[in-house]
């Protein structure tokens, strides 16, 4: 079946970098598009973003345009998603999610177990 | 703000059938998914488009969509049914997504 893994919780300082990870398997990588979705604790779901790995073509949610970067390489099947200086209004967990679409339908049918993020000082 | 609104909360006495509902006027011209989230477990797809279930997903799962509102429809509510649900479709420029802001249901 389908695998999305994700790499394991960070606890990082505000001001750091960081990129966190997440591999798919039995499936052809490079045809799908993976988004990225945060939730922040206690809060709902929130579309960051996606990318084709096929060609690395990115977009970019206007909340999160410029703040964060996702990144893709297809010869090890993995997506990136990554920060150049952490604020602890970053704390969340960040999951990855295959994105299908069918009928012209957008649909998130698979999805990792989730990176928690904690910024904190 | 999200462009898909949802109730923050809706209860359903076990055995009963429950709908759950999200509107936004982009539904007017996409479809929607709808996903299942458990306490401390990933999100799950449960429908997609008019009424498409995924493998796996039992058939007490429908949806149905009407002019800007789209809804989740639980026949015969199951203790583990309790989670929070998100509808998510794409937004009005069409090249983003996002999602409802969710609806915790509560089996009695």
């Amino acid at each position: 079946e389908v695998q999305l893994v994700q790499s394991g919780t960070e606890v990082k300082k505000p001001g750091e970098s960081l990129r966190i990870s997440c591999q798919g398997s039995k499936y052809t990588f490079s045809k799908y598009w993976i988004a990225w979705v945060r939730q922040m604790p206690g809060k709902g779901l929130e579309w960051m973003g996606i990318i084709y790995p096929g060609d690395s073509k990115t977009r970019y949610s206007p909340s999160f345009q410029g703040q964060v970067t996702i990144s893709a390489d297809k010869s090890i099947t993995t997506a990136y998603l990554q920060w150049s200086s952490l604020k602890a209004s970053d704390t969340a967990m960040y999951y990855c999610a295959r994105r299908s679409v069918h009928d012209d339908i957008s649909l998130l049918d698979y999805w990792g177990q989730g990176t928690l993020v904690t910024v904190s000082s | 703000s999200s462009e898909l609104t949802q109730d923050p909360a809706v209860s359903v006495t076990l055995g009963q059938t429950v709908r759950i509902t999200c509107q936004g006027d982009t539904l007017r011209r996409f479809y929607a998914s709808w996903y299942q989230q458990r306490p401390g477990q990933a999100p799950v797809l449960v429908i997609y488009g008019k009424n498409y279930r995924p493998s796996g997903i039992p058939d007490r799962f429908s949806g149905s969509t009407s002019g800007n509102a789209t809804s989740l429809t639980l026949t015969g509510a199951q203790a583990e049914d309790e989670a929070d649900y998100y509808c998510h479709s794409r937004d009005s420029s069409g090249n983003h997504e996002v999602f409802g802001g969710g609806t915790k249901l509560t089996v009695l």
